[in-house]
């Protein structure tokens, strides 16, 4: 079964309105964290938010929030105000902690193309 | 601060040709070193992972082969190279302790290196 599962492998958004990408996660580990990284053409990853499993409140980064929904194991982005800058590709990802494992598994990513 | 150096940059190589990609981080010590392989369009597939100098964990079964030498130095490595290694390769790290709560040890990337086999 897939680890990290974002279902839109697209979207637009106009400048300057909000846009929220999916992403849904299985595990069975009661410790875990999720994150959010963008990629641009460039290839290059960058780290936008971070949430964990015990954090009561929603992460925010500036114009990034993450609307975390433990109970339905979904830790959809939003990006408010969106810029020109913000196309890129998306990618949402888990570390689960049972088992003191460092790496990340990433979802398929979801495509962000913002227009003029 | 911490930086991370991935080279080369981009790299054409024929099918049975060896490989050599190097990863290299300053300013921290005893990170927790990763190797991620992205096909085009698709996401991150895990290749090694290291927690210490000369301990390597492999994830995914093939021709490919990691190294670390030195505490900040990871090297991925193939003898003969396939039409299937073609891809993006990504090198990061993270801090030695796991953490988990607010300002967990987040991934680092390198820049990548584009790898064709041809």
């Amino acid at each position: 079964a897939q680890k990290i599962t974002q279902t839109q492998p697209g979207m637009f958004v106009q400048e300057k309105e909000a846009v929220t990408l999916d992403c849904t996660y299985d595990t069975s580990d009661q410790s875990y964290g999720l994150f959010w990284y963008k990629q641009p053409s460039s290839g290059e990853m960058i780290f936008l938010i971070y949430q964990g499993s015990y954090d009561e409140q929603n992460a925010t980064e500036g114009r990034y929030s993450l609307n975390f929904q433990k109970a339905r194991k979904s830790a959809n982005l939003v990006i408010s105000a969106s810029q020109l800058g913000d196309s890129a590709m998306y990618f949402c990802a888990m570390r689960e902690g049972s088992t003191g494992r460092r790496a990340l598994t990433f979802g398929s990513g979801t495509r962000l193309q913002v227009q003029p | 601060s911490q930086t991370i150096h991935q080279w080369p940059a981009t790299l054409v190589q024929p099918v049975g040709s060896p490989l050599s990609l190097e990863c290299t981080v300053e300013g921290t010590s005893n990170p927790n070193l990763y190797w991620y392989r992205q096909a085009a369009g698709r996401g991150l597939q895990l290749l090694f992972y290291s927690v210490g100098i000369g301990q390597i964990s492999s994830e995914v079964p093939q021709n490919l082969s990691a190294s670390r030498p030195q505490d900040r130095q990871f090297i991925l490595s193939s003898k003969k190279l396939l039409l299937s290694d073609s891809g993006f390769y990504l090198c990061a790290w993270s801090r030695g302790e796991l953490r988990l709560r607010r300002g967990a040890n987040v991934l680092t990337f390198g820049a990548g290196s584009r790898l064709t086999v041809l």
